[in-house]
């Protein structure tokens, strides 16, 4: 079983709609939760961290549940600028090493 | 805003040839590391760094593989005897040793290696 599972996509999605993506990871022991967002041929940049409660920023909502070894990713009010892959990362459990998803490819349509 | 730099952006050799990944983190940041991510596959660990030596490494990163921190600047990952499935782009992350376990790698804009 791979340690971080993502649906590859792609969403594709028009401008204004809401879309959510969930990601599974097999190591129960693991704290710490990410979501990065990478574009074509760039460097992952980190979008935000996943918190026990689930936190919100502008548009984006991330949840974690810990009982499902699942974390989500809510985008509301997709803009053309969200389109990209959004990469699922998981700390390990020594050194923080990050355990990386394959991504799930978001494409916004006009 | 601080950033980390790597150089060369693309980088072209022959099978064989030893390659040298340069990479400036941000000059407050103590731990460090090397990603890779083969075209259209996902990122993954190589190795990570701290008080100059390896602190961790994967399966990835064998004896064709070494790091080192030159100097108080440059972080650098050196590949002898390249192989065609070496090509990738190659990530240098750093990081501020921020207190737990919640904490922030930035990324640098990575080099695309093609070996031919």
């Amino acid at each position: 079983r791979k340690e971080v599972e993502q649906d590859p996509g792609p969403f594709n999605v028009p401008e204004g709609a809401t879309v959510a993506f969930n990601c599974t990871y097999s190591n129960s022991a693991s704290q710490s939760f990410f979501w990065y967002r990478q574009d074509c041929r760039k460097e992952p940049k980190l979008l935000m961290s996943v918190y026990s409660s689930g936190n919100e920023d502008g548009r984006f909502t991330a949840q974690l549940n810990r009982a499902s070894q699942y974390i989500s990713l809510l985008i509301r009010d997709s803009k053309l600028s969200d389109s990209a892959t959004y990469l699922c990362v998981v700390i390990g459990d020594s050194n923080y090493q990050l355990i990386w998803g394959a991504g799930t490819k978001l494409i916004i349509k006009p | 805003e601080p950033e980390v730099t790597q150089t060369p952006s693309h980088q072209v050799t022959q099978m064989g040839q030893e390659v040298i990944l340069r990479c400036v983190p941000i000059s407050n940041h103590l731990y460090f590391y090397w990603y890779r991510q083969i075209l259209g596959q996902k990122v993954e660990f190589l190795v990570s760094f701290y008080n100059n030596e390896i602190s961790e490494k994967s399966e990835i990163f064998d004896d064709q593989f070494s790091v080192e921190r030159p100097d108080g600047s440059n972080f650098t990952l050196k590949i002898r005897s390249t192989k065609l499935e070496d090509s990738a782009m190659y990530f240098c992350a750093s990081r501020w040793p921020a207190g737990g376990i919640q904490e922030t790698q930035y990324f640098g804009p990575g080099t695309r290696l093609l070996v031919l």
